[in-house]
């Protein structure tokens, strides 16, 4: 059962224009979330984090948004650049308390960026 | 410099042989992990290690095996018991303070 979702398989941005990805969960034990971004035949690198304690983070480009009353967050990336091309996957963390539990991830989002 | 090599890149095995995929880590992360990546499944967790010596199942453990000997090390085999072996696998760390996961680059394992 997936409790973590990414109901966007793909999304397709004008450079310069804002992107948002968004992300759905259902285990209301979830205090802390977490983008990545993966180009292909590569690892994920970690992009933005977010605590359960907090609506809003950002860094520089990114920003990262969370409702917990509708169990819903998303990444803005504001302006969208080619380099923005990617798959982004969406991950929440469980264990209150310990930084060292497993995390669950979305299915991913392919971003594409056009000039 | 500090890191996660994951090693080969690409594996090529005939069906019906085990093969061990390689992880190692510098970073002095205690937790260690290992998804798989195929087309439209996004990442799914085959085991993860929270100490040495100690590993539980993740979600697809069925048809691996894995070792923690050491903190460093996380090898994962896949055993001829799995069905789908072909896939993108990941190794991933993770310190005590710290949520991220930090993934190492990969290796593509094609079972013919």
């Amino acid at each position: 059962d997936q409790q973590v979702k990414q109901n966007s398989p793909s999304l397709s941005v004008q450079e310069g224009r804002i992107s948002i990805l968004n992300c759905d969960y259902t285990n209301s034990m979830f205090d802390y979330f977490l983008w990545y971004k993966k180009y292909p035949a590569e690892g994920p690198t970690f992009l933005i984090s977010i605590s359960s304690i907090k609506d809003k983070n950002e860094d520089g480009r990114f920003t990262v948004f969370l409702n917990k009353s509708a169990k819903h967050l998303s990444l803005h990336i504001v302006p969208s650049q080619p380099g923005d091309s990617a798959v982004y996957f969406c991950a929440a963390s469980a264990d209150r308390g310990s930084t060292l539990g497993r995390l669950y991830f979305g299915r991913g989002t392919q971003l594409t960026v056009w000039p | 410099d500090g890191g996660i090599t994951q090693s080969p890149k690409y594996l090529f095995r005939k069906e019906g042989q085990n093969v061990t995929l390689s992880c190692e880590q510098n970073l002095n992360h205690d937790a260690m992990y290992w998804y798989r990546q195929d087309p439209g499944q996004g990442l799914r967790l085959i085991y993860y290690s929270q100490i040495v010596n100690d590993f539980q199942k993740g979600d697809i453990a069925e048809g691996y095996s894995v070792s923690r000997e050491k903190k460093e090390s996380f090898p994962l085999t896949v055993t001829s018991a799995q069905k789908n072996p072909t896939a993108f696998y990941l190794c991933a760390s993770q310190g005590a303070l710290t949520y991220e996961q930090y993934f190492g680059p990969g290796t593509r394992l094609t079972v013919t």
